[in-house]
């Protein structure tokens, strides 16, 4: 399978405990990117690399949350000190981005779950 | 700021139909368009993208318009299945951002009724 993945695709979690989740974006792709969803929401954006560097973050991004593309790979996202706001499905998504080119396709993962107890 | 809205929020329709999902998006100034289908539970699958200078996609069953400047898109649906059935969003990038960041409509709940 060539397709984004992500780990792990269930989390549980107690208030106050950190968690990390990470992304494998298909290989070629050099931007990868995070998005939040909740129930009947649709996806928002939280922040975007384009290969190691990251680029924009959005306001929703609180301090407890970083994210990192350690060599513009793979990703991980952590979040410290949960909170029961923090419960959603976390969304990371890639795509392929050169000169010349009105923005590509971009593709999600099958996302991981986080509920925060 | 975009600002993205589907209509309808949910529609049940018996097999076989036809029918048009709607977006629309309030700054006509975007690279693309792009739908998506997810269903209950899971990520989100690419239908297709319509670059700024088309009008129109077509895959198979599904057929994507756009119309930029009144801020507009439909997905077309023929010979609905109950396969069909999912959420089905629409989604712009920011033009001010080089067309990365993703702004998501709330998405049609779609139930096609074997």
């Amino acid at each position: 399978d060539t397709g984004v993945s992500q780990d792990p695709r269930h989390k549980i979690t107690k208030r106050g405990q950190n968690v990390t989740f990470r992304c494998d974006p298909i290989s070629e792709h050099n931007r990868l990117y995070w998005y939040r969803q909740t129930l009947g929401q649709g996806p928002e954006f939280l922040t975007y690399f384009q290969n190691e560097a990251q680029l924009e973050k959005s306001r929703l991004l609180s301090d407890r949350f970083s994210a990192e593309r350690p060599k513009g790979s793979f990703s991980t996202l952590e979040i410290q000190r949960t909170e029961q706001g923090d419960s959603a499905m976390y969304l990371c998504a890639s795509s392929l981005i050169s000169w010349g080119t009105a923005g590509n396709t971009i593709y999600f993962g099958e996302g991981s779950w986080l509920t925060v107890v | 700021k975009q600002e993205v809205t589907q209509i309808p929020a949910a529609l049940s329709v018996p097999e076989g139909e036809n029918l048009v999902l709607n977006c629309s998006f309030t700054d006509s100034a975007i690279y693309n368009l792009q739908w998506f289908r997810q269903d209950p539970g899971k990520g989100l699958t690419s239908l297709l993208l319509i670059q700024s200078s088309q009008r129109e996609q077509t895959s198979g069953r599904l057929n994507a318009s756009l119309d930029k400047s009144s801020g507009r898109s439909t997905l077309y649906i023929a010979a609905s299945q109950p396969g069909d059935s999912a959420t089905y969003l629409c989604a712009v990038p920011r033009w001010e951002t080089s067309g990365s960041r993703l702004t998501f409509g709330e998405g049609t709940q779609l139930t096609v009724n074997p």
